[in-house]
């Protein structure tokens, strides 16, 4: 157990919808990290965020935003979902950037 | 994007043997890598990291070598067994307070 927690852990809806996945980094840990992996893209770099702020982009869909909260919790806000956002979803937390990432058991979503 | 997942490279051991798993980077300015193992239907593991001012590190049944010239890591698993069994990724940090890059990832099987 990492100590990363997200929720849900499945998500099932239709194309158009919008979700939002949850992540509670390790406690003492100010970074969190959202990735998205499928199976033809591997494991690719979405957001991070750090103690409130936005820190780094990678690959995310303008669809996608995400924030991360005072108690430094963050959400991922899936928009518009199209087929291909299926994939899972994982979350992982930092003491701070360039350090070990410690990532969550994932959510997996199904876009029908 | 900057992870290719086309082609995941497998490896297959018998228990007991050891294994060597292997990847290559392409940014001589990353300073920090980490070896991550994901088991099917889990978020990804910390296994051992390594900084660019050393060119090996010991862990549990696990070493982790870098050879900066020729931008190559391998993690060297000893006495293999069953548990094992897993995708294993590198990730290199380029550059202090950057995000990380992964691999493609390794797929190990372990023979009984």
């Amino acid at each position: 157990d990492s100590g990363v927690t997200q929720t849900p852990k499945h998500l099932i809806t239709a194309t158009g919808q919008r979700v939002t996945l949850r992540c509670s980094p390790r406690s003492g840990d100010l970074s969190v990290y959202w990735y998205q992996q499928s199976l033809d893209q591997g494991l690719q770099f979405l957001i991070q965020y750090y103690n409130g702020e936005e820190r780094a982009k990678g690959n995310i869909l303008e669809r996608f935003s995400a924030q991360q909260f005072p108690d430094l919790h963050s959400e991922l806000n899936l928009s518009s979902l199209e087929l291909g956002d299926s994939a899972l979803y994982f979350c992982a937390s930092s003491v701070a950037t360039g350090y070990e990432q410690y990532f969550g058991p994932g959510t997996r979503l199904t876009v029908t | 994007g900057e992870s290719v997942g086309l082609h995941l490279p497998t490896l297959s051991v018998q228990e007991g043997d050891n294994s060597i798993i292997n990847c290559a980077y392409s940014n001589s300015a990353s300073d920090y890598f980490i070896w991550y193992k994901q088991e099917s239907g889990k978020g990804p593991q910390f296994i051992i990291d390594i900084r660019s001012n050393m060119d090996k590190r010991q862990g549990q049944r696990v070493t982790v070598l870098l050879n900066k010239t020729v931008k190559h890591l391998s993690l060297q698993i000893a006495a293999t067994q069953p548990g094992d069994s897993a995708v294993y990724f590198c990730a290199e940090n380029r550059g202090t307070g950057n995000q990380f890059y992964f691999g493609t990832g390794t797929s190990l099987t372990v023979i009984p």
